[in-house]
């Protein structure tokens, strides 16, 4: 079945860099359009990158531009997003999603369809 | 920047009525570029609504989205227990390239 599976989450102190992954299988991911989404705890959900289904495309959030990278591996299924210099406002449940379409459809328009139950990540001294 | 505002922050209803969620949009939503999610306590979002209008699949034609330009609007004909969630909507094409809403969670009265 679709799935996506986020790990790498934990406990890092402010300044520290922590990378996350996010496995997907039952899908030809090298097809689609991936983001990362986050969620504070208590809190509504933020946007937080996106990478076209080729890598070619980069895209962030303010809050984190300049300090998070979102990469891919298509010949391993798997989304990454490497975050530097954590500050304790990027404590959050980070999500990995799919794109709704794949292919030549405008990466990011048409919704996030598959969703990954999420990696809490904590920035803590 | 775009800002999505959702309104009303929550909407007490009991099962069978009807529930009316608002998304207003500091700027026009290119395109309808807009979207709704149902997120449950512990779990991830759900797409129910794209394309402001166009349901996703497997949900339920109780839900239904419309609007265009900076206002939009989800509607749950008649609501059943399950659908006592937060909604949450999004747009895509301005920068920031993607923004959610910041919700509106339905509660049973």
């Amino acid at each position: 079945q679709v799935q996506l599976v986020e790990s790498g989450g934990g406990v890092v102190q402010p300044g520290r860099s922590l990378r996350l992954s996010c496995a997907a299988s039952g899908f030809a991911f090298s097809t689609y359009g991936m983001h990362w989404v986050r969620q504070a705890p208590g809190k509504g959900l933020e946007w937080v990158a996106l990478i076209w289904y080729d890598g070619s495309n980069k895209y962030y959030a303010d809050s984190v531009k300049g300090r998070f990278t979102i990469s891919r591996g298509n010949s391993k299924n798997t989304l990454y997003l490497q975050m530097n210099s954590l500050r304790a406002e990027d404590t959050a449940m980070y999500y990995c999603a799919r794109d709704q379409f794949g292919g030549i459809a405008v990466s990011g328009a048409y919704g996030m369809d598959v969703w990954g139950q999420g990696t809490t990540v904590t920035v803590s001294s | 920047e775009i800002v999505l505002t959702q309104s009303p922050g929550t909407l007490s209803l009991s099962p069978g009525e009807r529930a009316t969620l608002s998304c207003r949009a500091s700027q026009s939503v290119r395109s309808s570029y807009l979207a709704w999610y149902q997120q449950k306590p512990g779990q991830a979002p759900r797409l129910l609504i794209y394309g402001a209008s166009s349901r996703a699949t497997g949900i339920p034609d109780r839900f239904s989205g419309s609007g265009s330009g900076t206002d939009f609007t989800l509607t749950i004909s008649r609501l059943e227990p399950e659908d006592f969630a937060v909604y949450y909507c999004q747009q895509y094409g301005s920068s920031p390239l993607l923004t959610f809403g910041g919700g509106t969670k339905v509660e049973i009265k």
